[in-house]
């Protein structure tokens, strides 16, 4: 199986901060890397695939991009409704497997 | 607008097999990808595999000897199984959909269905 590796595992930041979660696969995906959304209670949602690409109703301040092993979600501007767990998946090679998650908390 | 439901009992005896149905709208079951994925309690997420609109399936190796997904075209409806449950297969179980093309990702998912494995 491919291993996804996040970091960080958690981080503080505060409302209008820019933050960055990297994800680091155990081999190259080329860019079959997918970043989604989780807030407490609810179901992932999809905020990247391909690696770059938004999917449709995601805000623009959410941008991904990286290939082969390692990628980056970058959020520009926090804003109060992201505070949220963040995770990637590689679907590359069955079995597709998601990295730890990261939890982004208010400062 | 797409949704997915999933269906089924809340707790399942050791030993016995879980079942969960999810119930789509908004989109032919016959044109996807669908698929299982589950999220134990505080912990991340785990793929459990998915059927093809052909029928093929494909699961995770770690569960792949007691799982089966099945699919109801008439009801548009697809189905997971787990067999000779334990206390660890207790998690939130979702179902999503998925595409041909996997770099597309799991674009829609059931809001997600806690199952129990206790006595």
């Amino acid at each position: 199986d491919i291993q996804m590796t996040q970091s960080p595992s958690s981080l503080s930041a505060s409302v209008g901060d820019r933050v960055t979660i990297t994800c680091r696969a155990s081999q190259s995906i080329s860019i079959y890397l997918n970043w989604y959304q989780q807030k407490p209670g609810k179901a992932p949602k999809l905020l990247i695939y391909a690696a770059s690409s938004l999917q449709s109703g995601v805000p623009s301040r959410f941008s991904g991009s990286g290939s082969g092993t390692d990628f980056t979600l970058t959020i520009t501007s926090l804003q109060p409704e992201d505070f949220a767990a963040y995770y990637c998946q590689q679907n590359y090679n069955t079995p597709w497997t998601f990295g730890q998650g990261t939890k982004v908390e208010i400062k | 607008q797409v949704q997915l439901q999933e269906s089924g009992p809340g707790l399942v005896k050791p030993s016995e097999t879980l079942s969960l149905t999810c119930t789509v709208s908004g989109a032919s079951i016959s044109n996807y990808y669908w698929s299982w994925s589950r999220q134990l309690p505080g912990k991340g997420l785990e793929w459990i595999g998915y059927i093809s609109n052909s029928g093929r399936s494909n699961y995770n190796p770690s569960l792949k000897s007691r799982v089966t997904i099945s699919v109801d075209t008439s009801k548009n409806q697809f189905s997971l199984k787990v067999s000779s449950v334990t206390a660890a297969d207790t998690a939130v179980y979702y179902c999503a959909r998925e595409h041909y093309d996997s770099r597309l990702g799991l674009d829609y998912w059931g809001q997600g269905t806690l199952v129990t494995v206790s006595s």
